[in-house]
């Protein structure tokens, strides 16, 4: 498997423009998890899916973010508008629930930066 | 301790030298806690999960330690190489569908 694919790497944009981030979970898992990494924040949860169902969004920031998964195999982030305190990296994971060893597996991360 | 915790910030030492971190966790509704490894442009990678009190894991020269009761866990790292250089994150696993709680990491440097 090719682990978790994420798309794009990097993103710049300017403020006030939509910003859609992808994920490929691993095959055959059935979570999924958005995080961000700030300086000040370290790496916080945004919203995770479990069977393609959203369990907890409570940590994402406001309704300009969000996030949907349409089938197991695929999830999007979407930001709109953006603003520039959004710039930070986000990083996808999967996992498998119920295996007894849960660790999450990341994904390479997309690094936004907005003007 | 209602967060998750992780001391020293950062840590410098030299090549040989072994070293030990600490992560704290609030100890109730405990399901496992999780160690990963973050080099820097990378992302994070899975060390440990551990879930019973009194767990010892070991991974090469890194082995980790757990107490559920008292809400603790060291990461050991005997005979630092610079490829050990990394920040270190433990979690916090609750069991809700491996929703994790991250501490901020330690951050180690070894140098020659």
């Amino acid at each position: 498997d090719a682990g978790v694919i994420q798309s794009p790497r990097h993103e710049v944009t300017e403020m006030g423009q939509e910003v859609t981030l992808r994920c490929k979970p691993i095959s055959g898992h059935n979570s999924l998890f958005w995080y961000r990494q700030t300086m000040m924040r370290g790496l916080e949860l945004l919203i995770y899916f479990n069977n393609n169902v959203p369990i907890d969004d409570s940590g994402m920031p406001e309704d300009r973010f969000s996030a949907k998964m349409p089938n197991a195999s695929f999830s999007t982030l979407k930001i709109q508008p953006s603003e520039p305190r959004d710039s930070a990296v986000y990083f996808c994971a999967s996992s498998f629930f119920g295996a007894g060893d849960e660790k999450l597996f990341f994904g390479s991360g997309t690094q936004l930066s907005v003007l | 301790i209602l967060n998750v915790e992780q001391s020293p910030q950062s840590l410098h030492v030299q090549e040989g030298d072994s070293t030990n971190f600490t992560c704290s966790f609030p100890s109730s509704n405990f399901y496992a806690l999780h160690w990963y490894r973050w080099e820097t442009a990378k992302s994070p990678e899975a060390l440990f999960v551990m879930t019973l009190n009194g767990d010892e894991k070991k991974k090469g020269r890194i082995s980790a330690t757990l107490n559920t009761k008292e809400g603790y866990s060291y990461l050991y790292i005997k005979g630092s190489q610079p490829e050990d250089s990394a920040t270190y994150l433990c979690a916090r696993d609750t069991g809700t569908a491996s929703k994790l709680t991250f501490g901020t990491g330690t951050r180690l440097q070894v140098t020659l």
